[in-house]
């Protein structure tokens, strides 16, 4: 199984600040990552696949980058609708897919 | 617009068998791999398995042994079943599409094991 960690586990900044979120596979994924927001209370809305393709709706602001066993998600100029908690999942190999633990986005 | 809708028991007494649909609309199930994450409260993300529009499967190693996943074409549905719940079962389900990464969720039906 691999394992995915994301750091750091919360993230407190301000509206207009930008956002780095790190995710680290213990093995190689190549560029079979997806990036997940999810809202207090909602469902997750896909963001990101193949590690920096944005998804459908997904402003530009956020951006995604990385391959093998080191990703980055970066929100550049964060809104208030973009507090939230964001998850990677990777989908690399043989269909066990799992998810990051997570990172929280909370407004300073 | 596709939209997915999980329905089923939101109570399951421990040992018996947890089941839950997804209804799809605005699109065909066809074509597809539709897939079964759960949530619990205030954790994370678990991805328990997916199922194409033909029947062919994968599932979670750690809950293959209690899963069943099915399609029903003809009413544009799929669902999970999962035997001998737990109180450690208890989540929020989400049902999705794409057997990859997802790209539709529905709104996630809470399932609570408890006698």
């Amino acid at each position: 199984e691999i394992v995915l960690t994301q750091s750091p586990g919360t993230l407190s900044l301000s509206p207009g600040e930008r956002a780095t979120l790190s995710c680290r596979a213990s093995q190689s994924v190549s560029s079979y990552l997806a990036w997940y927001q999810q809202r207090a209370g909602q469902a997750p809305r896909l963001l990101m696949y193949g590690a920096s393709t944005r998804a459908t709706g997904i402003p530009d602001r956020f951006s995604g980058s990385g391959s093998g066993t080191d990703f980055t998600l970066t929100i550049s100029r964060l809104e208030p609708e973009d507090f939230a908690v964001y998850y990677c999942q990777h989908y690399g190999g043989s269909p066990e897919w799992t998810f990051g633990q997570g990172t929280k986005v909370e407004i300073k | 617009q596709v939209l997915l809708q999980e329905s089923g028991p939101g109570l399951v007494r421990p040992s018996e068998t947890l089941s839950l649909t997804c209804s799809v609309s605005g699109g065909s199930i066809s074509n597809y791999y539709w897939t079964w994450i759960r949530q619990p409260a205030g954790k994370g993300l678990e991805w328990i398995g997916r199922v194409s529009a033909s029947g062919n499967f994968n599932y979670n190693p750690s809950l293959e042994s209690r899963l069943t996943m099915s399609v029903d074409t003809s009413k544009n549905q799929f669902s999970l079943k999962l035997t001998s719940v737990t109180a450690a079962d208890t989540a929020v389900y989400y049902c999705g599409r794409g057997g990859i990464y997802f790209s539709h969720w529905g709104p996630g039906a809470l399932v609570t094991v408890s006698s």
